[in-house]
């Protein structure tokens, strides 16, 4: 079956500028994460949905970030007055649910450059 | 806080020596500890859950181990293909979300 997809596969922006990127998970799972990998690093969360309970910001790095998801499916990330520091890949998962027994599945990520 | 460190960061193999990536880890608790292979310019791709120490698993020439402070990641025999970086991440108690270790980049040489 289709896996995450995320749209754009890259994205160059001015510092400045804002920027969104899609996710589409799954279809049928429940709980959607952020994360962002800058390199050589690992992974960072960001923010995670669980169907309709309210969303846990905890990983947001500043207030210029925030993320909607529409109708338990779709989620976009939007990044406000980005910044150089904002570079990285921006990856996206989903799962049935949040117990451990259920594996996050990732898309292939969106390379944001900000120039 | 919960912490994920892995070693070596890099490690170059010749095909069918055989190895072993570690994963240290301090979390309260464990809900589980989740072992990644990613690709350059892919997502992460599930490989393993460990959830209690003892616990072993097996997926062709990969087997993971749990211990109450680390993980290990045993190669055997690898072929180039097994060529990636293998992240390790911890779920714990009360978060959703996972932990990970900055990855061990292996490469195996034909």
């Amino acid at each position: 079956g289709a896996g995450v997809s995320q749209s754009p596969s890259n994205k160059v922006t001015e510092k400045g500028k804002d920027v969104e990127l899609r996710c589409d998970p799954i279809s049928g799972h429940t709980a959607l994460y952020w994360y962002r990998q800058s390199l050589g690093q690992g992974l960072e969360f960001l923010i995670y949905f669980q169907g309709n309970s309210a969303p846990d910001k905890s990983g947001l790095p500043s207030d210029r970030f925030s993320a909607e998801r529409t109708g338990g499916s779709v989620s976009t990330l939007t990044i406000q007055r980005t910044q150089q520091e904002d570079s990285a890949v921006y990856l996206c998962a989903s799962s049935l649910g949040t117990s451990a027994s259920y594996e996050q599945y990732f898309g292939p990520g969106t390379r944001l450059t900000v120039t | 806080e919960d912490q994920v460190t892995q070693s070596p960061e890099a490690l170059r193999l010749q095909e069918g020596e055989s190895s072993s990536l570690n994963c240290s880890y301090t979390v309260s608790g464990l809900r589980g500890l989740f072992w990644y292979r990613q690709d350059p310019g892919k997502g992460p791709e599930f490989l393993f859950t460990l959830y209690s120490a003892g616990e072993e698993k097996e997926k062709e020439r990969l087997k993971a181990t749990l211990t109450k402070k680390e993980s290990f990641l045993h190669i055997t025999a690898p072929k180039p293909e097994d060529s990636a970086t293998y992240l390790c991440a911890v779920q714990a108690p009360g978060r959703r979300a996972l932990t990970f270790g900055s990855g061990t980049r292996l490469q195996v040489q034909p």
